[in-house]
């Protein structure tokens, strides 16, 4: 099993629509979980971060980690064709950080 | 003002020949990075630097060499490039690997392409 999972996609979505991206993880060490944005040609941004279970909420962003289920899930409320990107999570105990392998999703006007 | 700069961005190269890959953050950060992304854009890390002392080796060819000339820099030399290393390069900064938490900053990418 991989130590990070997540959706490929690609995810196509009408502009408006709420999308839902998800992660799953296998180490239980894991206890700041990020999520990063990624345009095309460029280098990934950090879009938002939690630590331990709960949920965060940031506009339109809102992430979630279930530590006991190991998932983690990042929802987009009205979505917008600038958010067309890959979105990769991340996950971090001390010095081991990893990365899904990202889900591409493009938001069509 | 550009946190964490790679040059070049693009290198089109022959197998077998010897590249660097430059980066550089003007953030202060005391961590360094190297990651490599694949045509299907996993991103794994290669390297990461704390203070000019290597602390993170994952399983890379030892034809891959980083070197930092201080804090600031974190180099990427490859030997003899083999078709396998194209892909793209990102370097990254992080404020101190003894944080708990690490707000990792990448620089745009250099887009390795081997023929």
């Amino acid at each position: 099993q991989k130590e990070v999972e997540q959706d490929p996609g690609p995810l196509s979505v009408p502009e408006g629509a709420i999308v839902s991206l998800n992660c799953t993880y296998s180490n239980s060490a894991f206890q700041y979980f990020m999520w990063y944005r990624q345009y095309s040609r460029k280098g990934p941004e950090l879009l938002m971060y939690t630590y331990s279970s709960g949920n965060k909420e940031d506009g339109r962003f809102t992430a979630q980690v279930d530590k006991s289920s190991k998932y983690i899930s990042l929802f987009i409320r009205d979505s917008q064709p600038s958010d067309s990107a890959t979105y990769l999570c991340a996950m971090t105990a001390g010095q081991n950080f990893v990365f899904g392998p990202g889900t591409r999703l493009s938001v069509l006007p | 003002d550009t946190a964490v700069s790679q040059t070049p961005k693009y290198l089109v190269t022959q197998m077998g020949n010897d590249k660097s890959i430059k980066c550089e953050q003007n953030l202060g950060h005391d961590t360094m990075y190297w990651y490599k992304q694949d045509s299907k854009k996993f991103l794994k890390i290669m390297f990461s630097y704390n203070n000019k002392e290597l602390i993170i080796n994952e399983t890379v060819p030892n034809r891959f060499s980083p070197k930092s000339p201080d804090k600031a820099h974190l180099n990427l030399h490859i030997n003899s490039l083999e078709l396998g290393d194209s892909a793209v390069y990102f370097c990254a900064s992080s404020q101190s690997r003894l944080s708990s938490y690490n707000e990792q900053f990448f620089g745009p990418g250099t887009r390795l392409t081997v023929l």
